[in-house]
């Protein structure tokens, strides 16, 4: 069974630039988790989606966005890039939560740069 | 929402020692505690999880307790390996994570 799969491994932008990051989860997982992981700290919450729909949203501002595609696999957008939104960008997935099935499978990240 | 503490920030341990990783959190609602290694390079991995309805749980030479009534959880890692050096992650309702432990296993 393949795991979660995410690309690119590696992007550079610039500063005010936009970056898109794609997440594919395991096969039978709905849900689709993003986390934010800045050098050297833990993981951030980002966004939830389930079903297509956004279930939850960390503490983030605005130009942080996404959507979940009907075939569940998502896309992390984020305008106007600042240099503080240089990290490793990951992704989960897992059934959906509450069924005692929520385990998370992460993906390997996409490493962000900003210059 | 749930604020979760996590402690040490770095753990050396020898060889073949125990070793311990604590978290404590702030929602009594939580009810689902996994805790996950990441290695250099790669996503976090699940390890070992435990829900509100269990107060300790092992597998081989990893367990992990918890205490709901002090809402704190953690981790026990016997007869170290080097192979178990790794960042650990805690986490409470499958979103908040603690800020991780580094733990370094010296031969």
């Amino acid at each position: 069974e393949a795991g979660v799969t995410q690309s690119p491994t590696h992007l550079i932008k610039t500063r005010g630039q936009q970056a898109t990051l794609r997440c594919s989860p395991i096969s039978g997982h709905t849900s689709v988790y993003w986390y934010q992981q800045a050098l050297g700290l833990g993981l951030q919450f980002l966004l939830w989606y389930d079903e297509g729909e956004e279930r939850n949203r960390g503490n983030f501002p605005p130009r942080f966005s996404g959507r979940q595609f009907p075939n569940y696999s998502s896309e992390l957008n984020v305008n106007a890039l600042e240099l503080e939104d240089s990290a490793l960008y990951l992704c989960a997935s897992s059934r959906l939560p509450g069924q005692g099935k929520e385990t998370q499978y992460f993906g390997p990240g996409t490493r962000l740069l900003v210059l | 929402g749930e604020n979760v503490e996590q402690h040490p920030s770095t753990l050396s341990v020898q060889e073949g020692d125990s070793a311990v990783i604590k978290c404590t959190y702030s929602d009594s609602a939580s009810n689902y505690f996994p805790w996950y290694k990441q290695e250099l390079g790669k996503g976090p991995q699940l390890i070992i999880d435990i829900r509100s309805n269990v107060g300790e749980k092992k597998d081989q030479r990893i367990a992990v307790t918890l205490n709901k009534t002090a809402k704190h959880f953690s981790l026990h890692i016997t007869e170290t390996q080097p192979e178990d050096s790794a960042v650990y992650f805690c986490a409470a309702s499958l979103i908040y994570f603690g800020s991780g432990t580094k733990l370094n296993v010296k031969p």
